[in-house]
């Protein structure tokens, strides 16, 4: 069973491009989350969506914009992006995102993205 | 500002022992987990600390101390298919989780 899935696996893109990456869970869960992992760097949460309404937009530039249709589905839509937004996009979702210590976050296998 | 510290690299061998420490100073403390991460794959959930002590699953522990604001996996009877990155992540009293940037572990025969 695979949980939480992305699409594409692996992106190349040019800083004109306009491409968007999908996220699904299979899970039941009603919070679903954008992470930006570089290398040797902590994984630095983009948005958090709690019951499809976004709870969480930690500074991210305005390149990057989130959708949330349902509790199953996020987007993330990319639209000129530069080099440094090179990175590994990691989905996740957990039950909710409220206030319980021990909610655990299950992640998709990423999105590579390669910005020229 | 909230940190969390945990070895860059560490190299051990098939059989052995190892210990992956992760150390944290963040705003508050609601439970610390440690997850797995191969190459190319997603992050899977490995445990959940939030008291003091250790939890034992499988060949895998993690302890806690949260006067010293430390925790450790513990891996025994390394396996090739250990080789990952280990991840460290801590939910602070705002409820948000702080990641450390992990531990790559290199399994050698």
């Amino acid at each position: 069973e695979t949980g939480v899935t992305q699409t594409p696996r692996h992106l190349v893109m040019g800083m004109t491009n306009k491409k968007s990456l999908k996220c699904e869970q299979h899970l039941g869960h009603n919070a679903m989350y954008w992470y930006k992992q570089s290398a040797k760097k902590p994984l630095e949460l983009m948005f958090v969506y709690n019951f499809k309404e976004q709870t969480e937009n930690n500074s991210v530039p305005s390149r990057f914009s989130p959708e949330c249709p349902n509790s199953s589905h996020l987007f993330l839509h990319l639209h000129t992006l530069q080099p440094e937004d090179s990175a590994l996009y990691l989905c996740a979702s957990s039950h909710t995102a409220g206030l319980a210590g021990h909610e655990t976050q299950y992640f998709g296998p990423g999105t590579r993205l390669l910005v020229l | 500002g909230q940190n969390i510290d945990q070895p860059t690299e560490m190299t051990a061998t098939e059989g052995a022992i190892v210990q992956i420490n992760c150390t944290y100073q963040t705003s508050g403390f609601n439970g610390l987990f440690w997850y797995q991460q191969h190459a190319g794959e997603a992050p899977t959930f490995l445990s959940y600390n939030v008291l003091d002590g250790l939890e034992e699953k499988g060949r895998f522990s993690s302890f806690l101390s949260r006067s010293k604001g430390y925790s450790y996996l513990l891996l025994k009877e390394l396996q090739m298919k250990d080789s990952a990155s280990y991840l460290c992540a801590v939910r602070d009293s705002n409820y948000q989780l702080i990641w450390g940037a992990g531990t790559k572990l290199i399994i050698k025969p």
